[in-house]
């Protein structure tokens, strides 16, 4: 089955570290660009970060530029986000999600997981 | 930055037809991409690429781009078509993905 698996959410508290991680199957996970998407509670989805099928290109939201990583694991089809200095206001569940498009202008996501919640909160 | 105007929230009868707008600057010039989410939920892809339609998402669903506007149309709307809607392009221009702030469809 093609699917995405989301781990690593919780409690942390301000100013710190999380990383979460996505396990992909049924699909050549090595094949795609992949992307991380999030949504604060209540609220609408927000792009966070895109990473190249080699890992050597990497897009971010200004918003989290310098303190969030997103890499991957082509050998354990897995992708990561590494969130440093964290703050309330990326309270949100994340979703790890599968980029598709001819061309970069042209990009969707195509495959989404089910999410994992990181709440920050002292 | 980009930005996607999306009306907060839409109504519409059973049976009825559904259009969903997503407004931008020249959004007729690039691809638009809309998903569904339901609560508790993670977002499915209904419509890429401005009109086409995912195997799997019935024919019901169907895109158009033009000017400054892209619509997301629901024919004969059924219950389990209740749902956030959300518009989505990639900004090249500024290296961004971008969405829609979402329309909530209330089917009455």
């Amino acid at each position: 089955e093609v699917q995405l698996v989301e781990s690593g959410g919780g409690l942390v508290q301000p100013g710190g570290s999380l990383r979460l991680s996505c396990a992909a199957s049924g699909f050549t996970f090595s094949s795609y660009w992949m992307s991380w998407v999030r949504q604060a509670p209540g609220k609408g989805l927000e792009w966070v970060a895109n990473i190249k099928q080699d890992g050597s290109e990497k897009y971010y939201v200004d918003s989290v530029k310098g303190r969030f990583t997103i890499s991957r694991d082509n050998a354990k089809n897995s992708l990561y986000l590494q969130m440093n200095s964290l703050r309330a206001e990326d309270t949100a569940v994340y979703y790890c999600a599968r980029v598709r498009g001819l061309t970069v202008a042209y990009w969707y996501f195509d495959l989404w997981g089910r999410g994992t919640l990181v709440t920050v909160s002292s | 930055s980009y930005v996607l105007t999306q009306p907060p929230s839409v109504s519409v009868a059973p049976g009825k037809t559904a259009r969903i707008t997503c407004g931008g600057n020249n959004i007729g010039s690039k691809s638009v991409h809309w998903y569904q989410q339901k609560p508790g939920q993670a977002p499915v892809l209904v419509i890429y690429y401005d009109s086409d339609r995912p195997s799997g998402i019935p024919e019901r669903f169907s895109g158009s781009n033009s000017g400054n506007t892209a619509t997301l149309t629901i024919s004969r709307v059924e219950a389990g078509d209740e749902a956030d809607y959300y518009c989505q392009v990639w900004d090249s221009s500024s290296d961004l993905g971008v969405f829609g702030g979402g329309t909530k469809l209330t089917v009455l």
